[in-house]
């Protein structure tokens, strides 16, 4: 059974950083996969937040995290990560992260549990 | 970039009924279109991949159907596990998710 365990969440001052982390078990290869963070604000629908190929050499991002945001991976420790930036009140959200197949941008057919982030003074 | 819009935003019904969601991308996506099921505090799931077809282990009176810019999920017979949210996704250029329609009991 595929597992994928969000950690790193917490509570920061605007304009702070924050590192999360998904461990990921159960995979087969880790490393044939693609995958991709999502988000979801306080009573909001689902945003998409990055993707990256399976080996990390191409990554994926929308306007409104890009520049800010980096996704990365570790292959040899099945670990996913999400660098966080000068970070806003709008990027309150639970950040959850996903296994995608099809591609870095494909469809999400194992997700985490969420990590709750909380950007506020 | 990609739109994708979905209606209606919510919707009330009952055990039994049959329940019909509608998802529009802004430009034609072939059939990259996807749909999960999202309940109050939990991760989304998936449903439907490239849509039309059911992931393994999801109802079968579950089923998806379009191609081009529109699109539906349909619940054949509405289950009290079936009331939640429901998103579309286009994984055309990019993981794009629909504003969601909240199913809810009438």
């Amino acid at each position: 059974e595929v597992q994928l365990l969000e950690s790193g969440g917490g509570l920061v001052r605007p304009g702070g950083s924050l590192r999360l982390s998904c461990a990921a078990a159960g995979f087969v290869r880790f490393d044939t996969y693609a995958m991709t963070w999502v988000r979801q604000a306080p009573g909001k629908g689902l945003e998409w937040v990055s993707s990256i190929t399976d080996s990390g050499g191409r990554t994926y991002y929308p306007d409104s995290v890009k520049g800010r945001f980096t996704i990365s991976r570790d292959n040899s420790q099945n670990t996913l990560y999400l660098q966080m930036h000068s970070l806003r009140a709008e990027d309150t959200a639970v950040y959850y992260c996903a296994r995608s197949l099809r591609g870095a941008t494909g469809y999400l057919d194992s997700w985490g549990q969420g990590a709750l982030v909380t950007v506020s003074s | 970039d990609i739109q994708m819009t979905q209606s209606p935003s919510s919707l009330s019904a009952s055990v039994g009924d049959r329940v019909t969601i509608t998802c529009r991308a802004s430009e034609s996506i072939s059939s990259y279109v996807n749909w999960y099921q999202q309940k109050p505090g939990k991760a989304p799931k998936l449903l439907i991949y490239a849509a039309s077809s059911l992931q393994s282990g999801v109802p079968s009176r579950f089923s998806g159907s379009g191609s081009g810019t529109d699109f539906t999920l349909t619940i054949s017979s509405l289950q009290p596990e079936d009331f939640a949210t429901y998103y579309c996704q286009e994984s055309y250029s990019s993981p794009r998710f629909g504003p969601g329609t909240k199913v809810d009991i009438k």
